[in-house]
């Protein structure tokens, strides 16, 4: 069973680039949800899709977007990039929307400079 | 209402002991508890979890204790390994969606040999 595999692993832009972020989910996995974790803190939940449509969204603005493809891969898409867009972005992927558990990705690590 | 406070933010314990992390909510509709496991580097990954009908749920060494009428849950791990060196993060879901999850700020945790 293949996990939850995240592409870049490491990203470096500035200040007003955009940036897109590739997460492929777990196999047999239909739903995907992205957490922005900053240094020393918890994962923030910011979206999740859910047959390829958003299905809830945190405090986030609406310069972070998303996809989900039909294969169940996604997409985290930043624009107009901001210093304090710095962090470890986490691609979940979970079977269903209710009593499954979130199975996480190891992050890109996103640099804002 | 939508927080998880976490404590102790940071904790060290002997190899053999037992190490304990508290969890504590007000939203009395998160109805999802999870725990995860984080290493430097690696994305979160899932422990052990539980529902606010059930009071304690144990899987090896890993035991959740839940306390709904004081809105608390707590993780021990007993006899404490160098390997369980790493950072814990309590959660819980505002909705009836496992895949929204909100964190707490997470405990670094040392077990010294």
């Amino acid at each position: 069973e293949t996990g939850v595999t995240q592409s870049p692993t490491h990203l470096i832009k500035t200040r007003g680039q955009q940036v897109t972020l590739r997460c492929s989910s777990q196999s047999g996995h239909n739903t995907v949800s992205w957490y922005q974790q900053a240094l020393g803190q918890g994962p923030q939940f910011i979206f999740q899709y859910y047959r390829e449509e958003e299905n809830g969204r945190g405090n986030f603005p609406p310069r972070f977007s998303g996809l989900q493809f039909p294969n169940y891969s996604s997409e985290l898409n930043v624009n107009a990039l901001e210093l304090d867009d710095s962090a470890l972005y986490l691609c979940a992927s979970g079977r269903g929307t209710y009593n499954s558990p979130l199975h996480f990705g190891n992050g890109t690590r996103l640099t804002v400079t | 209402q939508q927080q998880v406070k976490q404590s102790p933010q940071s904790l060290i314990v002997q190899k053999g002991g037992i190490s304990i992390i508290n969890c504590a909510y007000e939203n009395t509709a998160f109805d999802y508890f999870p725990w995860y496991q984080q290493f430097p580097g690696k994305g979160p990954a899932l422990l052990i979890a539980i529902r606010p009908d059930v009071s304690e749920k144990k899987e090896g060494r890993f035991t959740i204790s839940f306390n709904k009428s004081a809105k608390q849950f707590s993780l021990h791990i007993m006899d404490s390994q160098p390997g369980d060196s790493a950072t814990y993060f309590c959660a819980a879901n505002p909705s009836s969606n496992t895949g929204k999850l909100i964190f707490g700020q997470g405990t670094t945790l040392q077990v010294k040999p």
